[in-house]
């Protein structure tokens, strides 16, 4: 299976939104409604940031939005902060118990 | 707390095997299905298998079907990962992540552990 297709970086500044772009096929995104989102520092695992498209983890700020149209899944952080500086990865399931991952998309915050 | 912690990585020769463990804690283990994801030096994540709750149904993405094992212990609460005819291009830190009952999504993951493959 091929990567979903994300932007390799987005920035902004403090306080400004930023949204990511996830782009599937019909086989992953497209299919199913279990496209997730993972923030990771430099050094760190992977955090769960939204599954099932738009739900957050408690703990998650509602900073984080997410939404899904078609084959791309997006991703949007509102307020930026600081702490949000750190690469942005998607992943969607694609059947059978198996997964796909983005290419990954690095926050940078100005 | 929900802890994962992955051991057995290291530094080994392409064709040589290796053998991954994660220590599962702070939870029901047995409710869970498991799965490996790899990252590769400066690249993304990749998924790499998936194993059910019970070790009856298990995954395997194209890159390591024939050459990597998965298998858990429930009695232990482990979850290990078998790696046979290693090469340079299964360099990467691994993680083990956890997804829960009927979900489809890594809620917990370990630290990650590094394995290379160099001569």
């Amino acid at each position: 299976q091929s990567a979903l297709t994300q932007p390799r970086s987005v920035s902004g500044s403090p306080g400004q939104s930023v949204t990511i772009s996830c782009t599937g096929t019909s086989s992953d995104v497209g299919a199913f409604d279990y496209v997730s989102w993972y923030q990771q520092h430099p050094g760190k695992a992977p955090k769960l940031m939204i599954y099932d498209v738009s739900k957050r983890p408690s703990g998650v700020p509602d900073r984080f939005s997410a939404s899904k149209s078609g084959n791309t899944a997006s991703l949007t952080i509102s307020g930026l902060q600081a702490e949000d500086e750190a690469d942005y990865y998607c992943c969607s399931y694609a059947g059978s118990y198996t997964y796909v991952f983005g290419t990954g998309t690095k926050v940078t915050v100005l | 707390e929900v802890q994962l912690v992955e051991s057995g990585g290291g530094l080994v020769q392409p064709g040589g095997s290796l053998r991954l463990s994660c220590a599962a804690s702070g939870f029901t283990f047995s409710r869970c299905d498991m799965n490996w994801v790899r990252q590769a030096p400066g690249k993304g994540l990749e998924w790499v298998s998936y194993i059910s709750s019970t070790g009856s149904t298990v995954y395997y993405a194209d890159s390591v079907k024939g050459r990597f094992t998965i298998s858990r212990d429930n009695a232990k609460n482990a979850v290990y990962l078998q790696m046979n005819s290693l090469r340079a291009e299964d360099t990467a830190v691994y993680y083990c992540a956890r997804v829960w009952a009927v979900e489809y999504y890594f809620d917990y993951w370990g630290q990650g552990n590094l394995v290379t493959v160099s001569s």
